[in-house]
């Protein structure tokens, strides 16, 4: 069955770098994309960007130009999303999904990997 | 950049319908896509292009796109249907091509 399944939980101190890794199973990785998606504690969902697992072009959300980076491993498929200079405020579970680019939807979605950023 | 509004909450008695609405400017010109949250867990897609259902979700669950305003629509709710549910739009020409409203908290009374 198509799964991705995501790093372990990380601790971090402010102005440190995270990568989280995605890895597929049970489709073709290089004919989707690749989305992350953050949650704060208690808050609503936040889009972070997608990577095209087929030709690893990007497109980040503004907030976060400069400090994400989203890339993929088309030999492991797996993907992979760097975040430098973290603060506080990047306290949140991080989840990758599957990006269905023909009308943009995600399905199905890692299971998450809380990053929490503390002195 | 593009706005959906929710409700923050919605109550619903077992049995009945619930609906929870996801507003836009002319969201109607858009594909609306909805997922099911439940705590501690990863968001599921429950509906997607307005209507479609994927594989394996109840047929309970329906979803509608007209003018200014999206809904999702659970029939015959059942206590296991207490969850977040976010809608989401996918806008591939803009800067920021997917925007999340702020979700809905669905209440089973």
């Amino acid at each position: 069955q198509v799964q991705l399944v995501q790093s372990g939980a990380e601790v971090k101190k402010p102005g440190a770098s995270v990568k989280v890794s995605c890895k597929a199973s049970g489709y073709t990785f290089t004919s989707y994309g690749i989305s992350w998606v953050r949650q704060a504690p208690g808050q609503g969902l936040e889009w972070m960007g997608w990577i095209s697992a087929y030709n690893g072009n990007t497109n980040y959300a503004q907030k976060l130009q400069g400090r994400v980076t989203m890339t993929t491993d088309t030999s492991t498929s797996t993907a992979y999303m760097e975040l430098r200079s973290l603060r506080s405020d990047d306290t949140a579970v991080y989840y990758c999904a599957r990006l269905w680019q023909s009308g943009g939807w995600f399905d199905p979605w890692g299971q998450g990997t809380l990053v929490t950023v503390s002195s | 950049s593009y706005v959906l509004t929710q409700p923050p909450s919605v109550s619903v008695a077992p049995g009945k319908t619930a609906r929870i609405t996801c507003g836009g400017n002319n969201i109607g010109s858009k594909s609306v896509h909805w997922y099911q949250q439940k705590p501690g867990q990863a968001p599921v897609l429950v509906i997607y292009y307005d209507s479609d259902r994927p594989s394996g979700i109840p047929e309970r669950f329906s979803g509608s796109n007209s003018g200014n305003t999206a809904t999702l629509t659970i029939s015959r709710v059942e206590a296991g249907d207490e969850a977040d549910y976010y809608c989401q739009v996918w806008d591939s020409s803009s800067d920021h091509p997917v925007v999340f409203g702020g979700g809905t908290k669905l209440t089973v009374l």
